[in-house]
């Protein structure tokens, strides 16, 4: 089955700097990229998602990018803020179907 | 807030107890998502419905089961509770089904379930 390696595991940067998150899958028919943030005692909060048909996109502080050919997708965040800290986890879908499967997580710890 | 609602927040109970979860989707979807959180195994898919019919099935065990109502609430049932089902559980809704492109899935708050 589908299998997502989410790296780093815990990532601390000073508040402005920049964060990335890196994840690859396995299944190449994968379509579907969400990125969720986690805050402590709450449910994942969709905060970006890319489809297999869009190399790049944008949303303000946050951006998403997409390397079919390599498998790997990333998650970037400017000008961090100490309300970023909290845990991301990428998703794919599994050989076309809506289920997820998960990466396991980057704690994101944004000092002031 | 996602508009996806689950009760009860927090669950205590003892080992070879059953508990039932459950999870209210977003208005207008029609399917609906299981997962369990747990520290060493991360977020895993359960179980899917969509529109009262079961879909896909992930890493559920036989003592586990859930079914989707015709008003599209869905609950989880839990069995023979052990030790190592204590975990958070998460329901996620979504509009419909993946014909092509999957579909947005937006997650509930959570049930905290702990088993002595």
């Amino acid at each position: 089955g589908e299998n997502v390696e989410q790296h780093p595991s815990t990532l601390s940067v000073q508040e402005g700097d920049s964060a990335v998150i890196k994840c690859t899958y396995s299944d190449s028919a994968s379509n579907y990229f969400p990125w969720y943030k986690q805050e402590l005692g709450k449910g994942p909060q969709l905060i970006i998602d890319i489809r297999s048909n869009v190399g790049e996109k944008k949303d303000q502080r946050i951006a998403v990018t997409l390397n079919k050919t390599a498998k790997h997708f990333s998650l970037h965040i400017t000008e961090t803020q100490p309300e970023d800290s909290a845990v991301y986890f990428c998703a794919a879908t599994f050989s076309g179907y809506s289920t997820l499967t998960f990466g396991k997580g980057t704690m994101l710890l944004v000092s002031p | 807030d996602s508009g996806v609602t689950q009760t009860p927040k927090h669950l205590i109970t003892a080992t070879g107890q059953r508990v039932t979860l459950r999870c209210s989707p977003r208005s207008g979807d029609l399917s609906v998502y299981w997962y369990q959180q747990s520290l060493d195994q991360g977020l895993q898919f359960l179980i899917q419905y969509y529109n009262g019919e079961e879909r896909a099935k992930g890493n559920i065990l036989e003592r586990f089961s859930a079914q989707q109502f015709p008003d599209l609430h869905s609950e989880l049932n839990l069995s023979s509770l052990e030790l190592g089902d204590s975990a958070l559980y998460f329901c996620a809704s979504s509009i419909g089904l993946a014909g092509g492109f999957p579909y947005e899935q937006y997650f509930g708050p959570g049930t905290r379930l702990t088993v002595t």
